[in-house]
C-alpha cells in the first residue's frame, strides 16, 4: 500500500482554468503538507494542516486553497491558473517525526 | 523563519569513492535534521535524519553529523555506487514546534562516474 498518494500524477491545462490535486494517507499522521517543487528543484512548503490548525505560507498566492475533508485527505485546489504555477506539487504527512513524501503531480499550465 | 543553505549543488564522484554534502542552518533551535534522496520522477524519499542531541549517527554506507555550535551538518556516503545517483536534499526544523513544516536546502546533484 502506497503510504501517501497523489492524483493525478499528470495534469495539463490551460490557463485561466480551475483545477484539483488530491492526496491521501494512510499512515494515520496528524500534520499534512503541500510543498512546490520549481524547475530548479526548490522544494518550499505551501500550506501545513492539522484538524486543528492551517498554516498558510504568506508567499502563496490566494487563487491556492488546501480542502480537507477528513484527517487522511488533503487536497489543492488551485483557481485561474497563470503559467508560473508550472511546477511538481508534493504532498506530505508527519506525525512528530520523519515526513513522508508522495510520489509528486506534475502541472504544465499552457 | 529558517534558512538552509546547501553545498554543492553539483558533485561527481567516481564510483567507490565517497561523496560528502555540507548544509548549515540559521535558527539555533531547529533540532531535527533529515536528508532526503530523490530520484528522476519520484518524490523525495528520507535516507537518514538526525536530532539535535546527538553528534553523529550512520546507517551502513550513510553517515549524518551534527555540529550545533557551528549550526551545520553533513552527510557521507562511502563506496559510492551507481543507484546512488540522485538530487539530495538538507532540510531543518524545530520538532515539536508547530506545522510550519521542514525547511529544505536547495539540493546537490549527485552523479557517481563508473
Amino acid at each position: 500500500d502506497t503510504a501517501v498518494s497523489q492524483t493525478p500524477k499528470y495534469l495539463v491545462t490551460q490557463m485561466g482554468n480551475d483545477k484539483s490535486i488530491k492526496c491521501e494517507q494512510n499512515l494515520g499522521h496528524d500534520t499534512m503538507y503541500w510543498y512546490k517543487q520549481d524547475s530548479k528543484k526548490f522544494l518550499k512548503i505551501m500550506f501545513s494542516y492539522n484538524n486543528k490548525e492551517l498554516i498558510i505560507n504568506e508567499t502563496v498566492p490566494n487563487r491556492f486553497s488546501p480542502k480537507s475533508p477528513d484527517k487522511a485527505h488533503l487536497n489543492l485546489h488551485i483557481n485561474s491558473l497563470e503559467l508560473g504555477d508550472s511546477a511538481v506539487y508534493f504532498c506530505a504527512s508527519s506525525d512528530r517525526g520523519g515526513y513522508t513524501f508522495g510520489s509528486g503531480t506534475r502541472l504544465t499550465v499552457v | 523563519g529558517e534558512n538552509v543553505e546547501q553545498h554543492p549543488s553539483t558533485l561527481s564522484v567516481q564510483e567507490g569513492d565517497s561523496a560528502v554534502i555540507k548544509c548549515t542552518y540559521s535558527d539555533s533551535a531547529s533540532n531535527y535534521f533529515p536528508w532526503y534522496k530523490q530520484e528522476l520522477g519520484k518524490g523525495p524519499q528520507l535516507i537518514i535524519d538526525i536530532r539535535s542531541n546527538v553528534g553523529e549517527k550512520k546507517d551502513q554506507r550513510i553517515a549524518v553529523t551534527l555540529n550545533k555550535t557551528a549550526k551545520h551538518f553533513s552527510l557521507h556516503i562511502t563506496e559510492t555506487q551507481p543507484e546512488d545517483s540522485a538530487v539530495y536534499f538538507c532540510a531543518a526544523i524545530i520538532s515539536g514546534g508547530g506545522a510550519d513544516g521542514l525547511t529544505f536546502g536547495k539540493g546537490t546533484h549527485l552523479i557517481i562516474q563508473p
